[in-house]
């Protein structure tokens, strides 16, 4: 079982819709990650955070310590969301390393 | 201007050639990485390296070894390639234990 679940792993969604992906961890954590990969291959990070709540245009993360568990919401969806989203945690212990998600491949149509 | 590249962005080569994958960041970052995406698109640590240490993911076959000349560069280095290796690495660089920035990938392919 992997260190990082997230969910959904596939996700279609009309334009305007509101988006919520999840991510749990299962061990103890330093920092969790959220990154972006558009088809064409390129990462981008989205968040980093170890606490709370972070905002950034219409994205919103958040996450939970206690309940090991992270949200990355996407507010009136748009097309150009359209992207595979990561979750990945630096674990106690491991340094700066990321550890990943399978990843949750967003769709979001017209 | 790139703040992590990577050359080249794609690379075909034969089983048992031994190939180099460079990569320069100009953020000042402390610390760079790489990191393998399977075909399924599963990322994995490769390597940490920062200007002092050196850390290997115990599953990276010693085919694969990191080199850096300076702190802003961090080629990946490989041996005797297998078809198993082809795959999509990514370069990215970090201050400290801040946020992530990645390379654009190099796609790996071995025939």
């Amino acid at each position: 079982k992997n260190e990082v679940e997230q969910s959904p792993q596939n996700l279609t969604a009309q334009e305007g819709e509101f988006i919520t992906i999840n991510c749990s961890y299962s061990v103890g954590i330093s920092a969790l990650h959220w990154l972006q990969q558009h088809p064409g291959g390129g990462i981008v990070s989205l968040f980093m955070l170890s606490s709370g709540k972070k905002k950034h245009g219409r994205l919103i993360a958040t996450i939970n310590i206690q309940e090991k568990h992270s949200s990355l919401h996407i507010t009136a969806s748009h097309p150009r969301d359209s992207a595979v989203y990561i979750c990945a945690v630096n674990l106690h212990g491991a340094g700066n390393m990321l550890t990943f998600g399978g990843g949750t491949r967003l769709m979001v149509k017209p | 201007d790139t703040a992590v590249s990577q050359t080249p962005k794609y690379l075909v080569t034969q089983m048992g050639n031994d190939k180099s994958i460079k990569c320069e960041q100009n953020l000042g970052h402390d610390t760079m990485y790489w990191y393998k995406q399977d075909s399924k698109k599963f990322l994995k640590i490769m390597f940490s390296y920062n200007n002092k240490e050196l850390i290997i993911n115990e599953t990276v076959p010693n085919r694969f070894s990191p080199k850096s000349p300076d702190k802003a560069h961090l080629n990946l280095h490989i041996n005797s390639l297998e078809l198993g290796d082809s795959a999509v690495y990514f370069c990215a660089s970090s201050q400290g234990q801040g946020a992530y920035t990645f390379g654009s990938g190099t796609r790996l392919t071995v025939v």
